[in-house]
């Protein structure tokens, strides 16, 4: 059963921690991405991975970092230097074309106090 | 820039009503254009997909959207909706590269 899943579903942190979450996915996508959303937003990139060892930075990458070692991994680490952290963290794939819609796991809710 | 407008953010509909939600994008190129849905806590499915073609996309749970080239918009539409479609809403535009842009969301509540 193609996916992608995301671990875990809760994670509350400490202020001043680093905290990393997981993002797998089983379709053979070539490209990753990682939004955050929050209430009334709708949803802003963070990073995205179009092949491995390569990715670029989105509109609100500061204080977050990411790694793309194997074509279906791509964690994404919180760094303690997010000024707010707490939100919903959602990963997504697509094939590669514009035309392509991307497909999103379950996301993350990461709560930071 | 690119941009993508949800141009109310919530709208609350009786059951078996018909609903519309809103989409306008401002682009000078081709775009493709998505609709998606969220439940709470979940993470987002796709509803419809224009790509080309006839400018009436039909989708599941019986949803369908419109492309309006002239008016750069990609109303969503469903003519009787159930309480089950209550959730947020979500128009997503992308580009001719790896630029997918979404809108603030739709707060869509059907009410018995």
């Amino acid at each position: 059963d193609g996916g992608i899943t995301q671990s875990p579903k809760y994670l509350f942190r400490k202020e001043g921690q680093n905290v990393t979450l997981s993002c797998e996915q089983n379709l053979n996508h070539d490209a990753m991405y990682w939004y955050r959303q929050d209430p009334g937003q709708g949803l802003r990139l963070i990073y995205y991975s179009q092949i491995v060892n390569d990715f670029q930075k989105g509109d609100i990458a500061e204080g977050y970092s990411v790694s793309r070692e194997k074509k279906e991994s791509f964690p994404l680490t919180v760094t303690s230097a997010q000024k707010n952290p707490t939100a919903f963290y959602l990963c997504a794939s697509r094939v590669e074309d514009a035309g392509d819609e991307q497909y999103f796991g379950p996301g993350t809710r990461l709560t930071v106090t | 820039a690119q941009s993508v407008t949800q141009l109310d953010s919530q709208v609350p509909v009786f059951e078996e009503a018909p609903v519309e939600l809103r989409c306008n994008y401002s682009s000078s190129v081709s775009v493709y254009l998505f609709w998606y849905v969220q439940y709470p806590n979940q993470g987002l499915q796709l509803l419809l997909k224009y790509l080309s073609g006839s400018t009436l996309v039909k989708g599941i749970n019986g949803f369908e959207a419109e492309f309006n080239k002239s008016q750069t918009s990609f109303h969503l539409r469903k003519p009787s909706v159930h309480i089950s479609d209550t959730a947020e809403y979500f128009c997503a535009v992308s580009y001719n590269n790896n630029d997918m842009r979404f809108g603030a969301g739709t707060r869509l509540t059907v009410k018995p």
